[in-house]
C-alpha cells in the first residue's frame, strides 16, 4: 500500500528552527509537496521537490532524498503565525496526490 | 494568479436536504478539479477527480449517487451532497489544476464547512 509518515505534533520556540520530517512509500514518484494549513482554512502551497537536494525559499527550505524516500521541511526564525499544520504529499505514478496526515506545529513565545 | 473560490464558505442544513457547493477557477482554465473532504484533526481525503465535460472519477468508498459532481465548464465544478446526514458534516475543499504538463500544482479553494443538523 501507499504510506506517508510524518510526526503528529511538534512544539518549537519563537525565533528558533524546526525540521519536520516526512517518509514515504508510494507506487512511483513524481514529486513531493509541502503545504501549510491553518485551522479551518484550505492548504496553501509551500514547496515542490522532484530532484534530490535542498530547495530554499525565504525562511522555509525543503529537502528530498528519493533513494531514502525521505523529505523534510525546515522552518527558520519561527514566528507565531507559523503555528499551523504542515502536510506532506507525494505525487504517485498515476499523478495522484497521496497525502500525509499532517504535522501540527505549535510555536511558543 | 491561480485563484480558486468556493461558495458557500459555510452552510448549515437539516438532515435529508441537499446542498450544492460551487468551485470556481477565477483567473485560469481548470482542466481538472479535485474534491476533498477533511474531518477534524485528519488529513485531506480525496473524494473524486473531475475533468471538464466528462464523468467524475470517484475514490473507493465514496458514493457517487450521494456526492454528485458536475464539471460543466473549464472554470466551474459543483459538488452536491444529496440527502445529507449528520455524518456528512465536514470541511469540503476543492482544488484545480491547469493541466498541460506532468507536474500540475493544485490550487486550493478556501473550503466549505458543512454542518448537517
Amino acid at each position: 500500500g501507499q504510506n506517508i509518515d510524518q510526526p503528529t505534533e511538534m512544539t518549537a520556540t519563537e525565533g528558533a528552527i524546526v525540521q519536520i520530517n516526512c517518509t514515504y512509500q508510494t507506487s512511483g514518484f513524481n514529486g513531493l509537496f509541502w503545504y501549510q494549513q491553518h485551522a479551518g482554512e484550505a492548504p496553501t502551497f509551500l514547496s515542490y521537490n522532484v530532484l534530490d537536494g535542498l530547495e530554499e525559499k525565504g525562511r522555509f527550505s525543503s529537502f528530498l532524498s528519493r533513494s531514502k524516500g525521505y523529505s523534510y521541511l525546515l522552518l527558520k526564525e519561527l514566528q507565531m503565525k507559523d503555528s499551523a499544520s504542515y502536510l506532506c504529499a507525494v505525487l504517485d505514478s498515476n499523478y495522484q496526490l497521496i497525502w500525509g496526515a499532517g504535522t501540527k506545529l505549535i510555536i511558543k513565545p | 494568479g491561480a485563484v480558486v473560490s468556493q461558495h458557500p464558505s459555510w452552510v448549515i442544513c437539516k438532515s435529508g436536504t441537499s446542498v450544492k457547493i460551487e468551485c470556481r477557477s477565477l483567473d485560469f482554465q481548470a482542466t481538472t478539479m479535485f474534491w476533498y473532504r477533511q474531518f477534524p484533526k485528519q488529513s485531506l481525503m480525496l473524494m473524486a477527480t473531475s475533468n471538464e465535460g466528462s464523468k467524475a472519477t470517484y475514490e473507493q468508498g465514496v458514493e457517487k449517487d450521494k456526492f454528485l459532481i458536475n464539471h460543466a465548464s473549464l472554470t466551474l465544478s459543483t459538488l452536491t451532497v444529496t440527502s445529507a446526514h449528520p455524518e456528512d458534516s465536514s470541511f469540503y475543499i476543492c482544488s484545480a489544476t491547469t493541466g498541460g504538463s506532468s507536474y500540475n500544482e493544485q490550487f486550493f479553494g478556501p473550503g466549505t464547512r458543512l454542518t448537517v443538523l
